[in-house]
């Protein structure tokens, strides 16, 4: 099994860029989350989808950040145009539809904003 | 809504020592609990979850964590630390789903161990 896959793993663009930050899901799992980490804020959850729909974005911070599931094997959350503040590690996140079945996290895209 | 209260950013304990890192809750239904581990430049690891059965649940690398409704907490321990449990750990809440699913995870701030030998 290879893990929630995400990339880039690191990124560094100036303000005003678009950014792409991708993930693929653990092949089977229902649920994908996309998380923000600062410093100042922690762990948030920006938007979730389940079998490939948003159920939940009340996370987003605002209209530049867009999120897409367009099948159960890959997802990408979008920053258009970027900033410095929107500068922190992105997570995505998977898990089964069985009950209580872990989340599982992939390694981060770490992004720098200057 | 959920929410989870981490109460110490910082843990310092020598090796050999009792971890306990505290974590109290908020929900209005039973929740899910869990805790989590980050390793530096990592992502995050799940050690242990609480899904409403046993209230003393075991996990991984040797710790384990009571859920205590009366008192809202779901304290994380481990009786012996080791150098390599230097790392920042979260607790988390989930909303429940229908009885048996749960969809999100509400994070607390998250608590770094030290651990000196």
């Amino acid at each position: 099994d290879a893990g929630v896959i995400q990339s880039p793993r690191h990124e560094v663009t100036e303000m005003g860029q678009e950014v792409t930050l991708r993930c693929k899901p653990i092949s089977g799992h229902d649920y994908l989350f996309w998380y923000r980490q600062t410093m100042m804020r922690g762990l948030e959850l920006l938007i979730y989808f389940n079998n490939n729909v948003p159920i939940d974005d009340s996370g987003m911070p605002e209209d530049r950040f867009s999120a897409k599931m367009p099948n159960a094997s890959f997802s990408t959350l979008k920053i258009q145009p970027s900033e410095p503040r929107d500068s922190a590690v992105y997570f995505c996140a998977s898990r089964q539809d069985r009950g209580r079945n872990t989340i599982y996290f992939g390694e981060g895209s770490w992004l720098t904003v200057v | 809504a959920q929410s989870v209260t981490q109460l110490g950013s910082h843990v310092s304990v020598s090796e050999g020592a009792l971890v306990l890192l505290r974590c109290n809750y908020s929900s209005s239904v039973p929740p899910y609990l869990f805790w989590y581990v980050q390793y530096p430049n990592q992502g995050l690891q799940l050690l242990l979850k609480y899904t409403s059965a046993a209230t003393l649940v075991k996990g991984i690398n040797g710790f384990e964590a009571e859920f205590k409704k009366s008192e809202t907490s779901f304290h994380l321990t481990k009786p012996s630390a080791h150098m390599r449990d230097a790392a920042e750990y979260f607790c988390a809440v989930s909303d429940v789903i229908g009885g048996t699913s749960y969809g999100k995870l509400t994070f607390g701030q998250g608590t770094i161990l030290t651990v000196h030998p």
